[in-house]
């Protein structure tokens, strides 16, 4: 069954934390991206990746990091430096490199402060 | 990225009522797509519109790409219960990827 899977569903942080989101993809695309989606803010691009071993800062990268060691993984570390982390953290790939491709989207990770 | 404006925010209708969400550029658009994302769900990829004064239908569904490739806009005939969720427009092109607006968040009542 292919497709994009995230987890964990749900994840909490404490102050001081850093946490890792997980993002797999058996779709064999070599694009992929992760977007913060707020209330009321739409998607906003944290980071994305072209190809292996490669990635590029989005609109809102500060106090996030990733690695892109296999075409099919993308984990994001929300590092303790990200003040505000609460927020549903969207996956995505596409198939090629070039940035007109429509995405395919993961079910998301719920992220939550303590 | 370039930003794409979509209104209205939110919009209540009665189930069987039609609805309409724009999407509005300053700029020239090199492509639109459209997602609908369904309550405690993920966005799922509707459509895709290049060419200018495109319109393209999906069985209640019209979109719609303007002439002069600023905006676009997103019609459902009848809509049914089924429609609830968010319809986000999102332009394509830049150098970092699509750049999504706001959505529209359809609140259907029965």
């Amino acid at each position: 069954d292919g497709g994009i899977t995230q987890s964990p569903k749900y994840l909490f942080r404490k102050e001081g934390q850093n946490v890792t989101l997980s993002c797999e993809q058996n779709l064999n695309h070599d694009a992929m991206y992760w977007y913060r989606q707020d209330p009321g803010q739409g998607l906003r691009l944290i980071y994305y990746s072209q190809i292996v071993n490669d990635f590029q800062k989005g609109d809102i990268a500060e106090g996030y990091s990733v690695s892109r060691e296999k075409k099919e993984s993308f984990p994001l570390t929300v590092t303790s430096a990200q003040k505000n982390p609460t927020a549903f953290y969207l996956c995505a790939s596409s198939p090629r490199r070039v940035h007109n491709e429509k995405l395919f989207f993961g079910s998301g990770t719920q992220l939550s402060v303590l | 990225g370039q930003q794409v404006m979509q209104i209205p925010q939110y919009q209540h209708v009665q189930e069987g009522e039609d609805f309409t969400t724009y999407c509005n550029s300053s700029t020239t658009l090199s492509n639109i797509q459209w997602y609908k994302q369904r309550p405690g769900g993920h966005p799922v990829f509707l459509i895709q519109l290049v060419k200018s004064g495109e319109v393209k239908k999906q069985k209640r569904l019209t979109f719609q790409f303007g002439e002069a490739k600023k905006n676009s806009s997103l019609h459902i005939t009848a809509t049914q219960t089924t429609d609830v969720g968010t319809y986000f427009c999102a332009r394509g092109g830049g150098a970092d990827g699509l750049t999504f607006g706001k959505g529209t968040h359809l609140i259907i009542q029965p």
